[in-house]
């Protein structure tokens, strides 16, 4: 299994509700990020958290790590039909800080 | 300020034939990096370059695969020959020194081999 698996693999719901998607890690890391990447173009980077980071927020973005459990979570609300995409984490390690390594990503639909 | 651009966003080749992706970092990232994803699979580091230099090739699949950054500007990825398990999309991305794991990614190229 990769380092950095995501879960559920597909999501779908209703625009205006909210949507959870869950991210595990393998190895010690430096810091968590989660990307989006809408259908025919690049990753967008929307956040960072650092290990010693437990919660952060931006906007609509809810990001949780439990280093204990080596695991994170990113929490979109009031979901929009404009977050239609898809969501990687990415992990990078205290002795390979340059690699990010990504997990497959969870396919996520807002239906309007 | 220009982001990271990739050229072409999309190319389609036959088994056997070469192709060379192009990516251009943002002005003063010193990093640059390669990375692919290929039949909706992670996306998986290739390599990493400071500079003009190769830091770490580790993810390159084969001898097929041949980065380069001349001028320590930007960089080429051939493909040469590209079988059927090449095809995914090549995503380029690029830091400032120090900052390595902030990386801002291009938007891609996505190759087929048929």
């Amino acid at each position: 299994s990769q380092q950095g698996e995501e879960d559920p693999q597909a999501l779908s719901i209703q625009e205006g509700e909210n949507a959870t998607m869950n991210c595990s890690y393998k190895t010690s890391i430096n810091n968590l990020q989660w990307y989006r990447q809408n259908s025919g173009r690049g990753l967008v980077h929307l956040i960072l958290i650092r290990s010693n980071e437990r919660e952060k927020h931006s906007g609509r973005l809810r990001v949780t790590l439990d280093t204990s459990k080596k695991s994170s979570s990113l929490l979109i609300t009031a979901s929009r039909a404009a977050d239609t995409a898809s969501y990687f984490c990415a992990t990078d390690g205290r002795d390979s800080s340059y690699k990010l390594i990504f997990g497959s990503g969870t396919r996520l639909l807002v239906r309007p | 300020e220009a982001g990271v651009t990739q050229f072409p966003s999309h190319s389609v080749i036959e088994k056997g034939q070469t192709v060379t992706l192009r990516c251009d970092p943002i002005s003063g990232h010193d990093n640059l990096y390669w990375y692919r994803r290929v039949m909706g699979k992670e996306i998986k580091f290739l390599l990493h370059f400071v500079k003009e230099s190769k830091q770490d090739e580790s993810g390159m699949p084969n001898n097929r695969f041949l980065a380069e950054r001349t001028g320590g500007t930007y960089s080429t990825l051939k493909v040469q020959p590209a079988e059927l398990e090449d095809s995914g999309v090549y995503f380029c991305a690029s830091s400032l020194s120090g900052r390595s794991y902030e990386q801002y990614f291009g938007p891609g190229t996505r190759l087929t081999v048929t």
